[in-house]
Formats: structure tokens, sequence, C-alpha cells
């Protein structure tokens, strides 16, 4: 079954950086394209960032561009979000989510979510 | 930037009650509308996508329609497993996605 597992979240300092990782298993994750979306504390949605299923393109939610960075390792099966920069409104829970269509190069849905790691950003 | 506009923001129905919500987008998307159930502490689940396709493993209760702005879930015999925060989203206008802001389903 599909399993993806949020890593790396914690408290940070305004201005700081913080780099979230996601594991992925249960299924071919080289052919997928995958997302950061993020929910501020008793908010809603916020998509942060995709990634094309070979790392080749890369787009970013606005709020975000220009200091969060999202890459992939497909030989580990993994994830990544590289937050620097950060703000309090960067406060929230951090989920990773897989595109539901093989082989995507745009984002589309999120079919299965991991479990979210929580980012905290206060002096 | 497209803008997707949920109501209710809130409601509180009972069990067995059919309940719609309503998302309006900014500008006309075609039926690239999807929507997402969010349960306290959970990650949310995708139920609807294309506007009207059921994901395979949710309920037939669970219904969507609509195009172009408008579009509708419909809940046609509410569960106690339903209460839950649901969310449209949209992906016509990529590659930057969007989230309508949800609407709670509460129990009367």
């Amino acid at each position: 079954q599909v399993q993806l597992v949020e890593s790396g979240g914690g408290v940070v300092q305004p201005g700081g950086s913080l780099r979230l990782s996601c594991a992925a298993s249960g299924f071919t994750f080289s052919s997928y394209g995958m997302h950061w979306v993020r929910q501020a504390p008793g908010k809603g949605l916020e998509w942060v960032a995709f990634i094309r299923y070979d790392g080749s393109n890369k787009y970013y939610a606005d709020s975000v561009k220009g200091r969060f960075t999202i890459s992939r390792d497909n030989s580990k099966n993994t994830l990544y979000l590289q937050m620097n920069s950060l703000r309090a409104e960067d406060t929230a829970v951090y989920y990773c989510a897989k595109d539901r269509k093989i082989g995507g190069d745009q984002p589309r849905l999120l079919d299965y979510w991991g479990q979210g790691t929580l980012v905290t950003v206060s002096s | 930037a497209i803008q997707l506009t949920q109501s209710p923001s809130s409601l509180s129905a009972s069990v067995g009650d059919r309940v719609t919500i309503t998302c309006r987008a900014s500008q006309g998307i075609s039926s690239a509308l999807a929507w997402y159930q969010q349960k306290p502490g959970k990650a949310p689940k995708l139920l609807i996508y294309d506007a009207s396709s059921l994901e395979s493993g949710v309920p037939s209760r669970f219904s969507g329609s609509g195009s172009g702005t408008d579009f509708t879930l419909t809940i046609s015999s509410l569960q106690p497993e339903d209460f839950a925060t649901y969310y449209c989203q949209q992906f016509n206008s990529y590659p930057r996605l969007t989230f309508g802001g949800g609407t709670k389903v509460e129990i009367k």
C-alpha cells in the first residue's frame, strides 16, 4: 500500500532554514509527480510546490517562490522541501502528496497524502 | 489566479440528511475540479475528481456535479463518519493549484 512519511519539522526562528523529507513506498516513486501542501493551524489547505516525476520541472506557489526549493531523489524514493528565509506565516503542517497521474508533468490531483509534519516559525 | 469560493463555510446536519456544498470558481475551469474530505488531525482524502468522477473506494453516497464556474458536492444520506471538512480544488490553472476555503460539516 502507498505510504508517505514526512519528517524534519520543528521549531525555527524567523529567517532560519529547515529541510523536510518525505519517504515514499508502495508505488513506483520515479513515475509520479509529487507535491507539498501546507495547512496553517485552524486554516485551510494551501498548495506549496510540485515536482515532475523525473525532477525536470518544478512549480511553486507565489507565497514561497524564491525561498523554498522542492527536489527529489528517485534512487532513495524520497521527496524534499528546502525552506529558507522562513517567516511566521510559514507556520503550518506540511504534507507531501502523490499526484494521481502516472508520468504527469503538471500538477493535477493529489491521491495519497502523508500524515504531515509541523513547522513552527517563532522567536 | 483562480479563486475558489465555497459555501457555506459550515453547516449542521443530522445523520440521514442530504447535504450539498457549493464551490464557485472566479473564472471558468471546465471540469478540472476535485473534492477532498479532511477529518480532524488527519490528512485530506480525495473523493471526487474531474468534477463528477468518484475516486475508487469512495462510497456512492458522495457525488459531484458542475462545470465552468459552479460545482456541487452532494452527500445523499449523511453518515456519522462523514462529519468532516470538505475542500474543493482546481487544476485547470496549472501549474498552480488552488483550494477552496473549506466547508465544515457538523452534527446537528
